[in-house]
């Protein structure tokens, strides 16, 4: 079956540490893969897109990398703040198939402690 | 607009009254999706509509949702006869082009609550 997997439920550093969070997926072949930050009560908001030959993006304190024979991505935030603390989403685009949009995983929730 | 703006943002309706949710995309967005979030569960897709046109409808969850979207613009998803599972937050979101290397633009989402 088609699943997408996002390693934990909950993550919790402490400020300044870097957060790792993982993203797997089986049994598709994502022509992108984006990620999401949400906070409560709002809707998600796009933070970074990685295409599926593209190894690594980066944009300010966030990277991700994408391997597409692990089927996997990891979404980095360095120098983590308590702001940061949110839902973090990977989802998948499906381009070579019809009829879907984006594929979302359940999302990590991410608390950055003072 | 500068976002995507749904209305109501919240709504509390009887089981087995119909309601409407209401999406208005940002402008030019031609691209527009429905997706429905229930307490600590994943965004479910529902359905996604290029211009007026909607090509797949399977994500639907049954006969008692439908969506329309006119104009290019202003969407509207309407479940029939409401049923207590269908209580959950509906997100809508639009991009420029339907599966470009563009990132979607959601709104806060209406909170359904089905008593």
């Amino acid at each position: 079956s088609q699943k997408i997997e996002q390693n934990s439920e909950a993550l919790n550093i402490q400020e300044g540490k870097t957060a790792t969070l993982t993203c797997n997926y089986t049994n598709y072949s994502p022509a992108y893969l984006q990620w999401y930050r949400q906070d409560p009560g709002r809707g998600p908001v796009f933070l970074l897109l990685i295409r599926e030959n593209e190894k690594e993006k980066r944009k300010e304190r966030l990277k991700v990398t994408f391997d597409t024979t692990l089927k996997q991505s990891l979404f980095h935030i360095t120098a983590s703040q308590p702001a940061d603390s949110a839902t973090y989403l990977c989802a998948l685009d499906l381009l070579n198939q019809a009829g879907t949009a984006l594929i979302f995983g359940k999302g990590t929730t991410l608390s950055v402690s003072s | 607009g500068a976002g995507v703006s749904q209305s109501p943002s919240n709504k509390v309706t009887e089981k087995g009254k119909d309601v409407e949710l209401r999406c208005d995309p940002i402008s030019g967005h031609t691209a527009l999706y429905w997706y429905r979030q229930s307490l600590g569960q994943g965004l479910e897709f529902l359905i996604y509509f290029q211009g007026n046109s909607a090509p797949d409808k399977s994500g639907l969850p049954s006969d008692r949702f439908s969506a329309e979207r006119t104009g290019g613009s202003v969407s509207t998803l309407t479940i029939q006869r409401t049923q207590q599972e269908d209580s959950a937050v509906y997100l809508c979101a639009s991009s420029f082009r339907l599966r470009a290397n563009y990132g979607y633009t959601f709104g806060s989402g209406t909170r359904l609550t089905v008593v």
